[in-house]
């Protein structure tokens, strides 16, 4: 299967700092999202990302597509305490004619932020 | 509107038994995704299922089955449980549109909080 590369697995930073957090694939896809999940719920999806090279924000949410469409990043700037939380990469490919398909997830990142 | 409903949200379960687990989409919505969460092997596909029919599966052995029903309401099943297969079970609903239209017709999956089996 297609296997998705999340790095970091963790960080500790301090509130107002920024943070970067990247993933690669050994296969190209359609879609890159970017989901955050806070415990005991589900992940939520932050940003979709459809073009090659395309560089999307969402408040203080920054990610791009790879020229490869095998990477994606994801930068949240001035961090504050509320985005603690396990940050995760989905790569998504359309089955030929549908618009079903399924999400391949990356590892996480368990993002700390201390006051 | 009410977002995906997942029941039960707890679960514990022996080794052997079967369990069912049930999953309630966003009204309208008509795809229902299931992926199993766990430390080792992080989120991984089971099955999406659309208009009652499975459309696509992932590397999951038999013991794993679901069903779509004609609302739209999907439920899980795992048979013969194992130590490993205690997870955080979660159900993914979204509404896809009628074409793929290129770049800019993502269609969202809402996720619901999911169903956290243990088995003993």
């Amino acid at each position: 299967g297609q296997q998705l590369n999340q790095s970091p697995q963790s960080m500790f930073i301090q509130e107002g700092e920024d943070v970067s957090m990247n993933c690669t694939s050994s296969s190209i896809f359609n879609t890159w999202l970017w989901y955050k999940q806070d415990p005991g719920e589900g992940p939520v999806l932050l940003i979709a990302l459809y073009k090659a090279g395309e560089l999307t924000s969402n408040g203080r949410l920054t990610a791009q597509f790879g020229i490869t469409r095998k990477d994606s990043f994801l930068n949240i700037s001035a961090s504050i305490p509320s985005d603690v939380g396990i940050y995760f990469c989905a790569g998504q490919n359309y089955d030929r004619g549908s618009t079903l398909g399924r999400l391949y997830f990356g590892r996480g990142t368990q993002l700390t932020v201390w006051p | 509107k009410a977002g995906v409903t997942q029941t039960p949200r707890y679960l514990i379960k022996t080794r052997g038994q079967q369990v069912t687990l049930s999953c309630s989409p966003i009204s309208g919505h008509r795809s229902v995704s299931w992926y199993q969460q766990t430390p080792g092997q992080g989120l991984q596909f089971l099955f999406e299922y659309f208009s009652e029919t499975q459309r696509n599966k992932g590397n999951f052995p038999g013991r794993f089955s679901g069903r779509q029903f004609s609302n739209s309401r999907s439920e899980m099943n795992v048979s013969t449980l194992e130590l490993g297969d205690s997870a955080l079970y979660l159900c993914a609903s979204k509404d896809p549109p009628a074409a793929w239209s290129g770049s800019s017709s993502y269609n969202e999956q809402f996720f619901g909080p999911g169903t956290r089996l243990t088995v003993l």
